[in-house]
C-alpha cells in the first residue's frame, strides 16, 4: 500500500543545518519530491529525485534516497528563517500520470 | 508563464450552499489534478484530467463532488450542498509530459 511518515516537527537555528527525514512503504516509487508551503500559500516544487539516484545536490538543498530502507531525507544547509515553512514529502508510484501521494508534512522553526 | 493560478482564494459559505473553483494550468500543461489539504495534514488526490477527459475520479469524496474541464484548458471544481467537512484547502496542479506536478495557491473553503 501507499504510505509516506514524517516526524512532524523539527526547530533548528539560523545557519545550522536541517535535516528533515521520510519514509515510504512502496518500493514501486519512481520520483520522490519535496514541497515546501508556507502559510495561507500552495505548495513550491523545491527538488525531485528518481528512485535509480541515490543523492541530488541543488545549491542549499541535498536528498538523500536510501532505497533499500525505503528513507528519503531533505537537508538544507545554512538554514535561514524565511525557510521557516511545511515541508512535504511526496512520492509517485507509476510513470506516467498517477497522483502523488504526500506525507503529513514536517514543519520547520528556524530560530533567529 | 504565470504558472497555476486558481479562484477564489478564499471562499466562506452556509452549510447547504454549492460552490465552485475555477482552477487554470499553466498554458501548455495538458495535465490537471485536484487535490485537497485539510489542517495538519498534506494533500489528498480527488481527480485529474488529460486534456478535457476525466481520467480517474473514483477518489472524489462523494457525489456531492464534480470536476469537469469542458476544452481541456480551465477546469472547474463543484461541491453541492456543502458540510462543514467540506472546510479545506482546495489545491490544483498541472504538468505535460514530464513528472513534476506544479501547484497553484489553493482555494480555501470554510463551511459554516
Amino acid at each position: 500500500g501507499e504510505d509516506v511518515e514524517q516526524s512532524l516537527f523539527l526547530s533548528v537555528r539560523e545557519g545550522d543545518s536541517s535535516v528533515i527525514n521520510c519514509t515510504y512503504t512502496d518500493s514501486s516509487s519512481t520520483y520522490l519530491y519535496w514541497y515546501k508551503q508556507e502559510p495561507g500559500a500552495g505548495l513550491q516544487l523545491l527538488t525531485y529525485i528518481f528512485s535509480n539516484m541515490d543523492m541530488k545536490q541543488d545549491q542549499r538543498l541535498t536528498v538523500l534516497l536510501n532505497k533499500k530502507d525505503k528513507h528519503l531525507s531533505l537537508r538544507i544547509a545554512d538554514t535561514q528563517t524565511g525557510d521557516s515553512a511545511i515541508y512535504f514529502c511526496a512520492e509517485k508510484i507509476l510513470a506516467g500520470n498517477t497522483p502523488l501521494v504526500f506525507g503529513k508534512g514536517t514543519r520547520l522553526s528556524v530560530i533567529a | 508563464d504565470t504558472g497555476v493560478s486558481q479562484n477564489p482564494r478564499h471562499k466562506i459559505t452556509k452549510r447547504g450552499q454549492n460552490v465552485t473553483f475555477r482552477c487554470d494550468p499553466i498554458s501548455e500543461h495538458n495535465r490537471l489534478y485536484w487535490y485537497r489539504q485539510t489542517l495538519g495534514q498534506g494533500p489528498e488526490f480527488l481527480t485529474y484530467f488529460q486534456n478535457e477527459a476525466q481520467l480517474e475520479k473514483s477518489r472524489l469524496l462523494s457525489d456531492r463532488f464534480s470536476a469537469e474541464r469542458p476544452k481541456g484548458s480551465f477546469s472547474t471544481l463543484e461541491i453541492q450542498r456543502t458540510e462543514q467537512g467540506d472546510s479545506a484547502m482546495y489545491l490544483c496542479a498541472s504538468n505535460t509530459g514530464d513528472d513534476t506536478q506544479y501547484f497553484g495557491p489553493g482555494t480555501r473553503l470554510t463551511v459554516l
